[in-house]
């Protein structure tokens, strides 16, 4: 059964201090994984797709990476407004539509 | 603004009264979908659409309907709601596919409907 896991569930960070958070994915023929910022009260907003192991996406201090059993999200230097929980999908084989969302990792970074 | 709008964005309701969320974007997208959101569980595919009358099951399809007689909208239909049924519900947009070929735009979110079914 396809499976997307991630950790921590919670992380607590300092301002400034970088941290990183894991997907972990036993999909087979990864189609793109993705990822997801959701704020309270909000839908998700989108992040990133990454497609084959070794490619790297950045935006302002988040980094996005992949390999072939899981996606690190790098947060460099994070603030306050960094808090969120966030979100990793992937896609698989079936159809465009076919995706599963792992259950997320909230992320609190503290003045 | 481009965005998905879902209405209502808070609902009670009782158990078996017929009820309709709906979905509607503005942004021409071919593929819509439904998902619910559960503490612990995530978020999971309720159903999707690949354009106008194409629809299929996602993967927690029971007690639920859609349609998609319009490209802008994708209503989602509790023909007896039950309580079970109480989520968070959001709709979902993208342009092409999730990802395939398509330049990887994910999909666009609508702000959510809470359902409460007693």
């Amino acid at each position: 059964e396809d499976q997307v896991t991630q950790s921590p569930e919670a992380l607590r960070l300092q301002e400034g201090e970088s941290s990183s958070l894991n997907c972990s994915y036993t999909v087979s023929g990864l189609r793109g994984l993705f990822w997801y910022r959701q704020d309270p009260g909000k839908g998700p907003e989108f992040l990133f797709t990454l497609y084959s192991a070794g490619e790297e996406k950045e935006k302002e201090r988040l980094k996005a990476t992949l390999t072939k059993k899981e996606s690190f999200l790098h947060i460099t230097a994070p603030k306050p407004e960094d808090s969120a929980t966030y979100l990793c999908a992937v896609q698989r084989p079936g159809g465009y539509q076919k995706v599963t969302f792992g259950t997320g990792t909230k992320l609190q970074v503290i003045p | 603004e481009a965005q998905v709008t879902q209405n209502p964005r808070y609902l009670i309701t009782v158990t078996g009264k017929k009820l309709t969320v709906t979905c509607s974007q503005n942004m021409n997208h071919e593929y819509m979908s439904w998902y619910r959101q559960d503490p612990g569980l995530g978020l999971r595919q309720i159903y999707y659409s690949m354009n106008v009358e194409v629809t299929d099951k996602g993967d927690v399809p029971e007690g639920y309907k859609v349609s998609r007689k319009e490209k802008r909208n994708f209503p989602l239909i509790l023909e007896s709601p039950s309580p079970n049924q109480t989520s968070l519900y959001f709709c979902a947009s993208s342009f092409g596919g999730m990802g395939l070929g398509t330049g990887g735009n994910g999909y666009t979110f609508g702000s959510g409907t809470r359902l409460t079914v007693v």
